[in-house]
């Protein structure tokens, strides 16, 4: 079945410093895959949606410079954290479309704590 | 404006029992419904999926959801949990006017109580 690796799972970093995110799609070619964030004991919120090849649309709210978003190939998406602070700290999930016809395929996430 | 709504934050419930974890959505146009399930520190596994067609839809794990569109209800259902079923539990729409964007609901926690 379709997958979307997500790496890595667990990432502590002190703050001011920057973490980058990878999402791979391993069986499959995405030219879409999304940004999500979750804190805890809530919903996911859409972050942005990755383009391949062109820049990524972020949501309303979202900082861009801040969370810095990567497409450059149909397999992989990357984001990065830049000058992370506490309150950056949150789980990260990315997914794509396999094209199964709905359905997304999420990766297993990303917990990042910023100390 | 386009919004999911799970009714319960926490069920708890005995294990072999059946449970109902409702969903609603607000809608005008054509929607397509997902329920995922969450356990600790890992991503979303898709339980089952209504694109079209029967209206019950059956998933994995047991897992079964009917889509009623008078109600703009999509509520997941299981006989029987075990234990194993303890997780967290997400709603999910994707409506046929916004392209590929899903919206989530606040999720249920489900617990089974042995």
């Amino acid at each position: 079945g379709a997958v979307v690796s997500q790496h890595p799972s667990r990432v502590i970093c002190k703050s001011g410093t920057s973490v980058k995110i990878e999402c791979r799609s391993l069986d499959f070619q995405a030219t879409t895959m999304f940004w999500y964030r979750q804190f805890p004991k809530q919903s996911l919120m859409l972050m942005a949606t990755s383009n391949e090849g062109s820049k990524a649309t972020y949501e309303q709210g979202v900082e861009k410079d801040k969370f810095l978003i990567n497409h450059a190939s149909l397999t992989l998406s990357t984001l990065t954290v830049t000058s992370a602070h506490p309150e950056d700290s949150s789980f990260y999930i990315c997914s794509a479309d396999p094209g199964s016809g709905y359905g997304y395929t999420f990766g297993s996430g990303t917990r990042l704590t910023v100390v | 404006a386009q919004s999911v709504t799970q009714l319960d934050s926490q069920v708890p419930v005995f294990e072999e029992a059946p449970v109902e974890l409702r969903c609603n959505y607000s809608s005008s146009v054509s929607v397509y419904l997902f329920w995922y399930v969450q356990y600790p520190n890992q991503g979303l596994q898709l339980l089952l999926k209504y694109l079209s067609g029967s209206t019950l839809v059956k998933g994995i794990n047991g897992f079964e959801a009917e889509f009623n569109k008078s109600q703009t209800s999509f509520h997941l259902r299981k006989p029987s949990v075990h234990i194993s079923d303890t997780a967290e539990y997400f709603c999910a729409v994707s409506y046929s006017n916004t392209g590929n964007q899903f919206y989530f609901g606040t999720g249920t926690s489900l617990t089974v109580i042995p």
